[in-house]
């Protein structure tokens, strides 16, 4: 059965550091998405994606964040200068759009220090 | 008020059990209901969805919205050990015919135990 992949599975760095988070999604989706998760709180959305642009964002997901599509399997997610806040498991869904269920990847756990 | 409450349990029952697990929501403009499970350090497993009003049956799991009350509900008969996990509701308020645009709401998850 496919599934969408992440790697890394657990990433650590340093305040003020860049990390790109990757992930393929479900080969067949058009639709794209980063969630997160701090420790013991519920998946907050960050980010959609579709026909190759942004199509929604939430507060969460200022200039600090970035995402691209760079060939036609990978989406990555890129946060440029790491925050203590921004350590939580970082989740990549796809959906393949006729219906709104989204499939979402084992996810990344990002730890800042 | 949360746009998206659930009783973050634990809920405790014995194998074999009937589990009832319910979130209530208070944007009236969310179409799309979704079920996942969630284990410890995983990523959430999509479980079951509908459309608007009514019920879902898939094998154990049954699905309920009930869009008067801004109620939705899982029931998981013949509970397992295995069943044990966080079960998050999750809804977003787009038709399926827009682009793109399907930020998901999710609840804060209800954690189950089922004892063998």
């Amino acid at each position: 059965e496919p599934e969408v992949t992440q790697t890394p599975s657990h990433q650590v760095t340093q305040m003020g550091q860049e990390v790109i988070l990757r992930c393929v999604p479900i080969s067949n989706h058009l639709y794209f998405y980063w969630y997160r998760q701090i420790l013991g709180q519920k998946v907050e959305f960050l980010v959609s994606f579709y026909n190759n642009e942004i199509s929604e964002k939430s507060e969460i997901f200022d200039d600090q964040f970035s995402v691209e599509r760079p060939d036609g399997s990978n989406f990555t997610l890129k946060i440029r200068s790491t925050k203590l806040e921004d350590s939580a498991m970082y989740f990549c869904a796809s959906g393949e759009g006729a219906t709104d269920t989204q499939y979402f990847g084992p996810g990344t756990r990002l730890t800042v220090l | 008020q949360k746009e998206v409450e659930q009783d973050p349990g634990p809920l405790s029952v014995p194998e074999g059990a009937i589990v009832s697990l319910n979130c209530t929501y208070s944007n009236s403009a969310f179409q799309y209901f979704m079920w996942y499970r969630q284990y410890s350090r995983k990523g959430p497993e999509l479980l079951m969805y509908t459309y608007s009003s009514g019920n879902k049956e898939d094998g154990r799991f049954t699905a309920q919205v009930d869009k008067s009350s801004k109620y939705i509900s899982l029931f998981i008969r013949d509970s397992q050990p295995s069943d044990s996990a966080t079960y998050l509701c999750a809804m977003s308020p787009r038709p399926f015919m827009d682009t793109g645009r399907r930020a998901l709401t999710f609840g804060s998850g209800t954690r189950l135990q089922v004892q063998p």
